[in-house]
């Protein structure tokens, strides 16, 4: 089974919708990442938290939320989606107790938003 | 505004031969670096990683060189396999942003047989 969990895999719908995208990691790690993919763009971080308790903005915050409902689960929400948070979006964890912080991913979420 | 650049969108290699991937970063706070590979449907895995106090890590056929003074890292990749064909991100963090990761815009590799 894998480690980092996305649903849904791919999500198609209209402006002005609110949308949900889930995160869920066996991995036991404290901190946890939401990142969007575009073309020619990488991948930018839009929230990251390194513990129940603690959120963060990170560099496209805008138009988003999250909500770290346990240390396993990491949601991001679009609360009303607009056609240009059409992306490919990406749940991320870390373990903060090593000195080297290496990202797992998730397999992505593929959100259209028409 | 783009820290960490990759400003090779794609890259072809013959089988067998070397493979040189280049990550051009500004911010000189950067102290460690990352490159993750990522396949088609598949989220980004971790290959290889360089902390600022070293110039060169290696494991297996990947090497990561770092050259401070320019600003840039590279990921040398000998011999080149097919298996290796996937799109490589270069990431940078440093403590002042809590470990953020900057990630490049890829370069895609593909490898001839």
């Amino acid at each position: 089974d894998a480690d980092v969990t996305q649903t849904p895999r791919n999500r198609i719908t209209k402006t002005g919708k609110r949308i949900m995208l889930e995160c869920s990691q066996t991995k036991g790690h404290d901190r946890m990442y939401w990142y969007r993919q575009d073309p020619g763009l990488g991948l930018r971080l839009i929230y990251y938290s390194f513990d129940v308790k603690d959120i963060n903005k990170g560099e496209i915050s805008d138009g988003y939320s999250v909500s770290r409902q346990a240390q396993a689960k990491f949601s991001l929400s679009l609360e009303s989606a607009i056609p240009n948070q059409t992306a490919l979006y990406f749940c991320a964890t870390s373990d903060n107790r090593l000195t080297t912080d290496t990202q797992y991913f998730g397999p992505g979420t593929r959100l259209t938003v028409l | 505004d783009q820290q960490v650049k990759q400003n090779s969108p794609s890259l072809s290699v013959q089988e067998g031969r070397i493979s040189i991937l280049n990550c051009d970063y500004t911010n000189s706070m950067f102290d460690y670096f990352l490159w993750y590979k990522k396949y088609p449907a598949e989220g980004p895995t971790f290959l290889i990683s360089i902390s600022s106090i070293k110039d060169k890590n290696e494991d297996g056929r990947f090497t990561v060189f770092l050259n401070k003074s320019a600003k840039h890292l590279s990921l040398h990749i000998v011999p080149s396999q097919p298996g290796d064909s996937a799109v490589y991100f270069c990431a940078a963090s440093h403590p002042n942003t809590g470990n953020q990761f900057y990630f490049g815009t890829g370069t895609s590799l593909t490898v001839i047989p």
